[in-house]
């Protein structure tokens, strides 16, 4: 399985600070993408880094991608509580086929 | 329109019923997902539909039976049902199956079976 792995579980945090969560993952991918998901409902897509990109931005997000290491960063700059969600990453590897990590939590404290 | 809509919201179901969920979108998009999500977990794939044909079964038990009757709808259909398939169904949409795409989620079916 090319599931990613995420760290930390879950990142308590203040307003106005910045979060980082890790995905790792385990066979070559096509691209890969971040997803917000609020209370256990839809999940948002965030953000999709090709595998041949190393660093995305996209307003309050940076996105990183190390191939070599298979991992991948996401970092959301000046936090607000309503960034308060489950974060997970997901890899394609061919045709759509979406592998989900394991999601990190983060809270975010006004 | 990027919507993608799911109903019903909340669904409780015994063990010998038979009952569909039903997802839509008008997005004109020309693949289709249903994900299966337990509490506290990822989202895992069951099925991918790609031009209304059935492009992908994660070996998902036959209780399980996908449908596409059209490119704007896809449904869930549910028979004998165990306690352990309670879960968030989750359907998605992206433009077509190639690498670049991303998928637009619909806000989930809650599931119970009792």
């Amino acid at each position: 399985s090319q599931q990613g792995e995420e760290d930390p579980q879950a990142l308590s945090i203040q307003e106005g600070e910045n979060a980082t969560m890790n995905c790792s993952y385990k066979t070559s991918i096509n691209n890969l993408q971040w997803y917000r998901q609020n209370s256990g409902r839809g999940l948002v897509h965030l953000i999709l880094i090709r595998s041949n990109e190393r660093e995305k931005h996209s307003g309050r997000l940076r996105v990183t991608l190390d191939t070599s290491k298979k991992s991948s960063s996401l970092l959301i700059t000046a936090s607000r509580a309503a960034d308060t969600a489950s974060y997970f990453c997901a890899t394609d590897g061919g045709y759509q086929k979406v592998t989900f990590g394991t999601g990190t939590k983060l809270q975010v404290i006004p | 329109d990027t919507e993608v809509t799911q109903t019903p919201k909340h669904l409780v179901m015994g063990m010998t019923n038979k009952k569909s969920l039903k997802c839509e979108q008008h997005m004109g998009h020309r693949a289709m997902y249903w994900y299966k999500q337990k509490a506290k977990k990822p989202p895992e794939l069951m099925f991918v539909y790609s031009y209304e044909k059935l492009s992908i079964n994660e070996s998902v038990p036959s209780r399980f039976s996908p449908e596409c009757p059209n490119s704007s709808l896809l449904n869930l259909h549910l028979h004998a049902l165990q306690p352990e398939d309670s879960a968030l169904y989750l359907c998605a949409s992206s433009q077509d199956r190639t690498a670049y795409n991303e998928q637009f989620f619909g806000p989930g079916t809650r599931l119970t079976v009792l």
